[in-house]
């Protein structure tokens, strides 16, 4: 069964270094999305990508955060400096297309994030 | 106030008891997940209903647009459904999704 993809699982680093990681989702799925998720609260989201291009990142912190979607597959997340804060379980999604109402979103692993 | 409000927060069950997990929402929407999240992380898509009810093995989702409320029942519960149970909502025309809290579910034998 087809899953999607995410790396590393966990992540130890300390404030103001950069870590980055890393989604690869359902062959064939055009929309990918990245949610933060804090310890004891629902996801939330940080940006989502159709294709290539990029269709809602106003909950991302740009200053700190940046995520690219280069060819409209993988996509990788950077933070950079880290902070405290950030401490947190970062999950990557994928659907067929934001366009299909009743459309699936199917989660990764996640990648559980520690700020030191 | 949250968008989307689950009750209970936690919920402890002995085996084989029935279970009902609430989901209220304050927004018109077009679709309602129910998600599974064990300890280590992972989520998984239990359910997705616009209206009326869904039944997966031992799960039963329903929904009640007018009422803007869902439940999520798991009969003849087991330790292995222990998890955090969580509802989101896709938001009007948006494939956006609003998540509740979670609602901590432990099932001891």
């Amino acid at each position: 069964e087809a899953e999607v993809a995410q790396s590393p699982r966990y992540k130890i680093t300390e404030k103001s270094q950069a870590v980055a990681f890393w989604c690869d989702p359902i062959s064939g799925h055009a929309t990918l999305y990245w949610y933060r998720q804090i310890l004891g609260q629902g996801p939330e989201l940080l940006v989502q990508f159709q294709d290539e291009s990029v269709v809602d990142d106003s909950q991302l912190p740009k200053d700190r955060f940046s995520a690219e979607r280069l060819k409209g597959v993988d996509s990788t997340l950077k933070i950079q400096p880290a902070e405290l804060g950030d401490s947190a379980m970062y999950l990557c999604a994928s659907s067929l297309s934001l366009y299909r109402v009743l459309d699936e979103q199917y989660f990764g692993p996640g990648t559980r994030l520690t700020v030191t | 106030k949250n968008e989307v409000e689950q009750s209970p927060q936690n919920l402890t069950a002995q085996e084989g008891e029935f279970i009902t997990i609430n989901c209220s929402y304050s927004v018109g929407i077009s679709a309602l997940h129910w998600l599974q999240q064990h300890p280590g992380g992972g989520i998984v898509s239990l359910f997705m209903l616009s209206s009326g009810k869904k039944k997966h093995g031992r799960l039963i989702a329903t929904i009640n647009i007018q009422e803007k409320h869902s439940s999520l029942h798991i009969t003849a519960s087991h330790p292995r459904d222990s998890a955090v149970y969580i509802c989101a909502v896709k938001a009007g025309s948006t494939d956006k999704l609003i998540f509740g809290t979670g609602t901590r579910l432990q099932v001891f034998p």
